[in-house]
C-alpha cells in the first residue's frame, strides 16, 4: 500500500544534542510537509518542499532545518533541541499544494 | 491573517446519534480549501472530508457531511449514525493563498469527540 512512513516512531535526545527525523513516501507526491504538534494543540506547519523548492514558515525557528535529497525522502534536523521542542512531529505529503494531505504516524520526540 | 477556530474542545455523542462539530475561519481570500481531519488516539491523521470554497454544494462522504456557509465563514461537520470508531480528535483545517504568493495551511485546535455506547 502506498503510504507515508516516519522513522523512528519515538526518539529521545538530550538537550542540545542534534537529532534527525526521517520521512519517506511511496505516493510519489510532489509536496512534503513537516508539522510540529504539541500536546493537545493544533499541528503547526514548520515548512514544506514542493519538489526541491523549500518553503519555510515565517515563524519557524532557525533551529529547525530540512533536507529533501529525492522525491521519496525528507528529513527534519533539529540542530540544538531545547525542552520546548518536545512534541510530535508529523510528516505529510500531497500531490500538489492544493490537494489533500496524507499524514504519517508521527515521531514523538522527547528532550531530556 | 487567516485563522481557524474550533470553539468546542470536547463533544460527546451517543452511539447511533448525530453530532455536529463547529468550525469558523477568517480569510480575505475567495479561493481556498477547507478540510476536516480525524486523529484517533495514537494513530495517524486521516482526511474525513474536503470542501472547495468555489463549490456551493456541501461535501458529503457517507455518514459525514459539512455545512459550508461561505458568507458566514463557517464550516461545520455533521456525523450521522455515530459509531464507536468515530471517537477521535477532529481538526478543521484551512488551506489558501497568502498575499506573498505562497500558501498557508492552518489547523484549528481540535475537538475531541467521545462516542458513548
Amino acid at each position: 500500500d502506498a503510504m507515508v512512513i516516519q522513522n523512528p516512531r519515538y526518539q529521545v535526545t538530550q538537550f542540545g544534542k542534534p537529532v534527525t527525523l526521517s520521512c519517506s513516501q511511496t505516493l510519489n507526491h510532489n509536496v512534503m510537509y513537516w508539522y510540529q504538534q504539541k500536546s493537545s494543540q493544533a499541528p503547526k506547519l514548520l515548512f514544506h518542499y514542493y519538489d526541491k523548492d523549500f518553503n519555510n514558515e515565517a515563524d519557524t525557528p532557525d533551529n529547525f532545518q530540512s533536507r529533501r535529497p529525492n522525491t521519496s525522502f525528507c528529513f527534519l534536523d533539529i540542530r540544538s533541541p531545547g525542552l520546548g521542542d518536545a512534541a510530535m512531529y508529523l510528516c505529510a505529503t500531497s500531490r500538489v499544494v492544493t490537494d489533500t494531505q496524507y499524514f504519517g504516524p508521527g515521531t514523538r520526540l522527547t528532550v531530556l | 491573517a487567516q485563522t481557524v477556530t474550533q470553539s468546542q474542545p470536547e463533544m460527546s455523542v451517543q452511539e447511533a446519534e448525530t453530532v455536529t462539530l463547529s468550525c469558523t475561519y477568517d480569510t480575505s481570500e475567495s479561493d481556498y480549501y477547507l478540510f476536516w481531519y480525524k486523529q484517533p488516539p495514537s494513530r495517524q491523521m486521516i482526511l474525513v472530508i474536503r470542501q472547495e470554497a468555489y463549490k456551493q454544494q456541501n461535501a458529503t462522504e457517507n455518514r459525514f457531511s459539512v455545512n459550508f456557509q461561505k458568507a458566514a465563514k463557517s464550516f461545520s461537520l455533521k456525523i450521522s449514525d455515530s459509531q464507536l470508531g468515530d471517537a477521535a480528535m477532529y481538526f478543521c483545517a484551512y488551506r489558501g493563498p497568502t498575499t506573498s504568493g505562497t500558501y498557508k495551511y492552518i489547523f484549528g485546535t481540535g475537538t475531541r469527540l467521545k462516542v458513548l455506547a
